[in-house]
């Protein structure tokens, strides 16, 4: 099945400061990117999405870009804040026909008072 | 509207048992899936329907069965229980009959397997 890379695996930053968080994938086909957030013990709730007909979507303090051509999306968290501390997934769903969501395997993000 | 519901919240079984993990949703939803999640795994889909009477496998789909009878409910039947398949189990639906929509996850099951 496709797989999909996501870095870093745990990233630390102070309140205030943006954070970045990076998901490379490998097949061409794939067409919807959506990224997931999930507290510790909850479930995951979609923050973001995107699909492969756009460069990139904003949300308030969230955007997510597409790069198609080097096959990476980024999810980009502005001005962040304690709340913001969870784990992030990315996911794609590949274009070649199978159904259903492939993840990467999270990014643990610590914000820092 | 309760969204997804999954029963038990939490269970423990003995090797070599059998259970049947309950999903329900009522927000009318063709596609209805399950993952598990392991620490540093992410989650993997296991299997997934796109419609009452359709099921097709995931990523990781050995020792698990499904059926679809209804639009609502979608159940996760392990049958013979293996401590490899200690996990958190989410279920989720989705408006897009492909999961190319917003996922709604249910608020998960936590198994250990002895």
């Amino acid at each position: 099945g496709e797989n999909v890379e996501q870095h870093p695996s745990t990233l630390s930053v102070q309140e205030g400061d943006s954070a970045v968080i990076k998901c490379t994938y490998s097949d061409s086909a794939s067409n919807y990117f959506p990224w997931y957030k999930q507290e510790l013990g909850k479930r995951p709730q979609l923050i973001i999405d995107i699909r492969s007909n756009v460069g990139e979507k904003k949300d308030q303090r969230i955007a997510v870009t597409l790069n198609k051509t080097a096959k990476h999306f980024s999810l980009h968290i502005t001005e962040t804040q304690p709340e913001d501390s969870a784990v992030y997934f990315c996911a794609l769903l590949s274009g070649g026909g199978a159904d259903g969501l492939t993840f990467g395997k999270g990014t643990h993000l610590i914000i820092q008072p | 509207n309760a969204g997804v519901t999954q029963t038990p919240k939490f269970q423990v079984l003995k090797t070599g048992q059998s259970m049947t993990l309950q999903c329900a949703q009522d927000m009318n939803h063709e596609y209805m899936s399950w993952y598990r999640q392991d620490p540093g795994m992410g989650l993997r889909l296991i299997h997934y329907s796109v419609g009452a009477g359709i099921t097709d496998q995931g990523e990781v789909p050995n020792g698990y069965n499904v059926s679809r009878s209804t639009t609502e409910d979608f159940p996760l039947r392990l049958l013979s229980a293996a401590p490899s398949q200690t996990s958190v189990y989410f279920c989720a639906s989705s408006y897009d009959d492909r999961g190319a929509d917003t996922q709604y996850f249910g608020p998960g099951t936590r198994l250990t397997v002895l």
